[in-house]
């Protein structure tokens, strides 16, 4: 069964700086990968999404991600964090037309 | 506007009552799922549909159930089996069925508590 890995429960950054949140999944077939972020009592909403036709994936708001086979990762950037990127991250893993989803990563901004 | 809606946005169950959560998708997607959010949990499946009058079991299904009767409805009962209710609840949906790349779009959720 395939697996998602989301390292930091909570991130926080500077207004400006750089914003990393992490994902690693399990998966023994090439995998289709997604970001989605949740504002407080929202339902989710798709950042980005890999299906293996570039491995840097550009999405909205100005985050991108990577796919890294040799590291099973797809770690999520955003080059200057903004206030109102503060939200939790989802990173999920396609399995069978399901989602399977990690645990999100909280991210605060300071100003 | 196309998009999934979810109601109520607040529900309170009582001990031993069965309620009924609504999901309505006018998108003309084949699939529709539900999820479960939990603190530090992230989602888990409940229960999903890939084409009307079926349906499959997810990750928790147990003490729970669905309808797929219509192709844009989902509804969701929480049985009095379930004893710990109290969750963000959330449904979706997507395209095609069984297409892993294809994106899951989300309603804005049901907040069940217990009273």
């Amino acid at each position: 069964a395939q697996s998602v890995t989301q390292l930091g429960s909570h991130v926080s950054v500077s207004e400006g700086a750089l914003v990393l949140l992490r994902c690693n999944y399990s998966s023994s077939v090439p995998p289709y990968l997604f970001w989605y972020v949740q504002y407080p009592n929202q339902g989710l909403q798709l950042l980005l999404k890999y299906t293996s036709a570039a491995t840097l994936v550009k999405g909205i708001n100005g985050f991108e991600a990577e796919f890294k086979k040799s590291e099973t990762s797809f770690h999520l950037t955003k080059p200057s964090a903004h206030m109102s990127d503060a939200a939790e991250y989802f990173c999920a893993v396609s399995q069978g037309g399901k989602l399977i989803f990690g645990q999100g990563t909280e991210l605060s901004v300071k100003p | 506007d196309g998009g999934i809606t979810q109601s109520p946005k607040y529900l309170f169950r009582k001990e031993g009552q069965n309620v009924t959560l609504s999901c309505e998708q006018n998108l003309n997607h084949d699939a529709m799922y539900w999820y479960r959010q939990d603190p530090g949990q992230g989602l888990r499946l409940i229960y999903y549909s890939q084409i009307v009058n079926d349906f499959q079991k997810g990750d928790i299904a147990e003490g729970y159930s669905v309808s797929r009767e219509k192709k844009e409805s989902f509804p969701l009962t929480v049985t009095s089996a379930q004893k710990n209710p109290t969750a963000f609840y959330l449904c979706a949906s997507t395209p095609v069925a069984g297409e892993g790349q294809e994106t899951q779009y989300f309603g804005p959720g049901t907040r069940l508590l217990v009273l």
